[in-house]
């Protein structure tokens, strides 16, 4: 089973700042099957990426990913006061099972 | 709108048994894979357990497997997780949520999720 692991666990960064979030699998992630999401308090998880770097639907261009085989990395530009959040990578690579990482969390 | 609601949280003792379900509105529902990821309360995410469109196969996490059942009935639908023996580890909210792509055989990206349902494992 591929394990994620997030660095860093918290990352305190202030607007206009650039944030650049770490996913490292356990082992390669087939066909780069690796998604970032955003999660505020309360609310479900958001998209934000797929395939390692394709932006998802409505998601500003300041967020942006990279990365391939075991390590990836989200990277928002210039951050913007809603973007205060946590953050999870989510491997769906080949077949089940799939995993997340434990999340980083963003804050001012 | 495309949507998903669940249903069907509560408080159920160790041992007991709950079902949820997730209703979807707004799309194709066989056309889609349907997943179901918790979140314990103040922890991270956790894949559940995942299905096919057609219904050609059902994947459960290491921790769920052989007491939790995902299920789906395209006709009316609806997706479903059956969950027995319940432990006091599986108190969290469930999320259902939708494949990004329309298609079957392969796994995508969770594009679109529920509000959540919470479920209360105590005695």
């Amino acid at each position: 089973d591929i394990v994620l692991t997030q660095s860093p666990g918290t990352l305190s960064l202030s607007p206009g700042e650039r944030a650049s979030l770490s996913c490292r699998a356990s082992q390669h992630v087939s066909s780069n099957y690796l998604a970032w999401y955003q999660q505020k308090p309360g609310q479900a998880p958001r998209l934000l990426i797929f395939g390692a770097s394709t932006r998802a639907t409505g998601i500003p261009d300041r967020f942006s990913g990279s990365g391939s085989g075991t390590d990836f990395t989200l990277t928002i530009s210039r951050l913007e006061p809603e973007d205060f959040a946590v953050y999870y990578c989510y491997q769906y690579g080949s077949s089940p099972p799939f995993s997340f990482g434990q999340g980083t969390k963003l804050q001012i | 709108e495309v949507q998903l609601v669940e249903s069907g949280g509560g408080f159920v003792q160790p041992g007991g048994s709950l079902r949820l379900s997730c209703a979807p509105s707004g799309f194709t529902f066989s056309n889609y894979a349907m997943s179901w990821v918790r979140q314990a309360p103040g922890k991270g995410l956790e894949w559940v357990s995942s299905i096919h469109g057609d219904n050609s196969g059902a994947y459960y996490a290491d921790s769920v497997k052989g007491r939790f059942t995902i299920t789906r009935d395209n006709s009316k639908n609806t997706l479903f997780l059956q969950m027995n023996t319940l432990r006091d580890g599986d108190t969290a909210v469930y999320f259902c949520a939708r494949d990004s792509v329309p298609r079957n055989g392969v796994f995508d990206a969770f594009d679109i999720w529920g509000q959540g349902t919470m479920v209360i494992v105590s005695s």
